[in-house]
């Protein structure tokens, strides 16, 4: 079993849909991050959460902490939303542990 | 302020070749990490520094991969001889400290032929 897991794995949804990718991981974090990669592109931070819930433009991010939880919401999606989204745990011992990954299309 | 730099952005060589990647991370950070990132699949950690201590380089295969982190700043990754199964992403990052942000590098992108 995979120490960090996301669902789903792919997701297809149409422009203006709420969309919401889960994690879930099984090992004491420090902190817990939501990166965001482009096809062909770098990656990029969009959150890193110790507990509670983050906001910045139409992506919220939560964390409970005795769930061992997180969820990305995007509201209004768009096109440009198009990307994987990347869950990535700090570890209680300091390794970066990665999700797998769900890969996110949005068709106008 | 510039983000991680990396260079060079695309390489390819045919196999037993060596190559090597540059990393300027941004100023400041203590903390830098190399990863190697496959089609379709999450950044797989090679090699992490705080300042020029490598403190986990469990996943380095150290056979044919090498890394160093003079003076705590710029970071090269280097591969000799390089095999096939090494075409991949080389993905740099660095934060501050960890826990902190994870600010990502391009990537480099190697096509062993």
């Amino acid at each position: 079993k995979n120490e960090v897991e996301q669902s789903p794995q792919n997701l297809t949804a149409q422009e203006g849909e709420f969309i919401t990718i889960n994690c879930s991981y099984s090992v004491g974090i420090s902190a817990l991050h939501w990166l965001q990669q482009h096809p062909g592109g770098g990656i990029v931070s969009l959150f890193m959460l110790s507990s509670g819930k983050k906001k910045h433009g139409r992506l919220i991010a939560t964390i409970n902490i005795q769930e061992k939880h997180s969820s990305l919401h995007i509201t209004a999606s768009h096109p440009r939303d198009s990307a994987v989204y990347i869950c990535a745990v700090n570890t209680s011992y300091d390794k970066v542990i990665f999700g797998p990954g769900t890969s996110l299309s949005v068709i106008p | 302020e510039a983000g991680v730099v990396q260079s060079p952005r695309y390489k390819i060589i045919e196999k037993k070749q060596p190559v090597a990647f540059w990393c300027n991370p941004i100023s400041g950070h203590n903390t830098l990490y190399w990863y190697r990132q496959n089609l379709g699949q999450g950044p797989e950690l090679l090699i992490r520094y705080e300042n020029e201590e490598a403190v986990d380089d469990s996943q380095l295969p150290k056979d044919r991969f090498s890394a160093e982190r003079l003076k705590g700043v710029d970071s090269t990754l280097k591969i000799q001889p390089a095999e096939l199964g090494d075409s991949a992403v080389y993905l740099c990052a660095s934060s501050l400290r960890t826990p902190n942000t994870i600010y990502f590098g391009e990537g480099s992108w190697l096509t062993v032929v």
